[in-house]
């Protein structure tokens, strides 16, 4: 299994570009979530979904959209990209949202808007 | 949004010492989970915490989930070069919240 893969693993975008990060998992997990990592502020969460079809916002959604057209898909869309997107960005999926044994995450997408 | 406060932000130790840190929370959680970060790649499950003053081991990694359930302990014992990282906690409610990470340096 290759559990969460996350493509680009490194990007550079210009002010105002779009792009999509991508997110894939090979669990049949139902749950997936995007999370952003900036430094001294741990892991915040953008966007999560609890199955096809459904997707909710988390603590820092502006600037990002998501769909969830599949089980295993679960893209990240940067409509305009801006400086301030500039993370480090992490997938990651569990069998159920509540269940209480943690999230498989995958090694990240280092994102630099200039 | 809802962050846990984690301490020390940064610690830097011999090899052999034995690490302590902490999270707390202005809220209530019914589960805690400790994640470590190694540098490049994304956090990997430690140990997961399910009953209010529940210690549980992990070979030289022990955690335990405080009785107010507001907080939680990490303890590594005899540290190695291979324990440096980033040591996250998070609580689960209906989603999982993170800290805001205990970097470690282990010096030889």
């Amino acid at each position: 299994n290759a559990g969460v893969t996350q493509t680009p693993k490194f990007q550079v975008l210009k002010t105002g570009q779009s792009m999509t990060l991508q997110c894939a998992q090979d669990m049949n997990h139902e749950y997936m979530s995007w999370y952003r990592q900036d430094p001294g502020m741990g892991l915040r969460l953008i966007h999560y979904s609890v199955g096809a079809g459904i997707t909710d916002q988390g603590e820092v959604p502006n600037g990002y959209n998501v769909s969830r057209s599949t089980t295993e898909d679960f893209p990240l869309r940067l409509l305009s990209a801006a400086p301030s997107q500039t993370s480090v960005y992490f997938c990651a999926s569990s069998r159920e949202a509540q269940l209480n044994y943690g999230y498989t995450f995958g090694s990240g997408t280092r994102l630099t808007v200039v | 949004g809802q962050q846990l406060n984690q301490s020390p932000q940064s610690m830097f130790i011999q090899e052999g010492e034995d690490v302590s840190m902490n999270c707390t929370s202005s809220s209530i959680f019914n589960t805690w989970l400790w994640y470590k970060q190694d540098p490049g790649e994304g956090p990997v499950l430690l140990i997961a915490l399910y009953k209010a003053g529940e210690l549980t081991s992990n070979g030289r990694l022990t955690a335990q989930f405080g009785i107010t359930r507001k907080d939680s302990f990490l303890n590594i014992s005899a540290s190695i070069p291979s324990d440096v990282g980033i040591y996250f906690c998070a609580g689960l409610e209906s989603k999982l919240i993170f800290g805001t990470g205990t970097r470690l340096q282990v010096f030889p």
